[in-house]
């Protein structure tokens, strides 16, 4: 079993709507828990991270952590095209001094005008 | 722009062949972080230095190796190429202490090797 599994799509919806996305994991050490957005041919931009369990809003995003169920989900409201690209969840242990990210292995949305 | 840079964007080599992909951080920041990208195994972390120090390796394999220099760039160096190795390369970096989590990624080296 992967650490981190997530649905890889692909996702097409229509602009406007409101996009759902997750991944589960199951290291209970996981402590930060981040998405990412990758545009084709890109590097990874952060868009938004949370701390151990509950819910961070950042605009149209909207990130949400269960710990107990070792679930993430992230929101987009209003979605545009300019959201189409592949979103990778990725998590990190707490304390020490290494923080490697383990990443999803990307869901690619597509939203069409 | 996260403020990561990365050399070359492209690189196309030759099975057996020694490539070094190049690193400089965001201005401040201490740690750079290493990962591969392919499409079956999707971003893997590789191995994480802190203000020249190595810290931690992943799934490198012993064929690659890195550095930290004193001006902080990095240095990923791929020996004995194999059609395998073909893949995004990514280096990430972030600050010391709070907010450590938080990586920033540069723009990938693409390798092919043919």
């Amino acid at each position: 079993q992967k650490e981190v599994e997530q649905d890889p799509g692909p996702l097409s919806v229509p602009e406007g709507a409101i996009v759902s996305l997750n991944c589960t994991y199951s290291n209970s050490a996981f402590q930060y828990f981040m998405w990412y957005r990758q545009y084709s041919r890109k590097g990874p931009e952060l868009l938004m991270y949370t701390y151990s369990s509950g819910n961070k809003e950042d605009g149209r995003f909207t990130a949400q952590v269960d710990k107990s169920s070792k679930y993430i989900s992230l929101f987009i409201r209003d979605s545009q095209p300019s959201d189409s690209a592949t979103y990778l969840c990725a998590m990190t242990k707490s304390g020490g001094s290494n923080y490697k990210l383990t990443f999803g292995k990307g869901t690619l949305l597509t939203v069409n005008p | 722009d996260s403020g990561v840079t990365q050399t070359p964007k492209h690189l196309i080599t030759a099975t057996g062949q020694r490539v070094t992909l190049r690193c400089s951080p965001r201005s401040g920041d201490l740690s750079v972080y290493w990962y591969q990208q392919s499409l079956d195994q999707g971003l893997q972390f590789l191995i994480h230095y802190y203000n020249g120090e190595e810290r931690a390796k992943g799934n490198i394999l012993e064929r690659f190796s890195a550095q930290q220099f004193p001006d902080l760039h990095s240095e990923l160096n791929l020996s004995s190429l194999e059609l395998g190795d073909s893949a995004l390369y990514f280096c990430a970096s972030s600050v010391k202490g709070q907010g450590a989590y938080e990586q920033y990624f540069g723009p990938g080296t693409r390798l092919t090797v043919t």
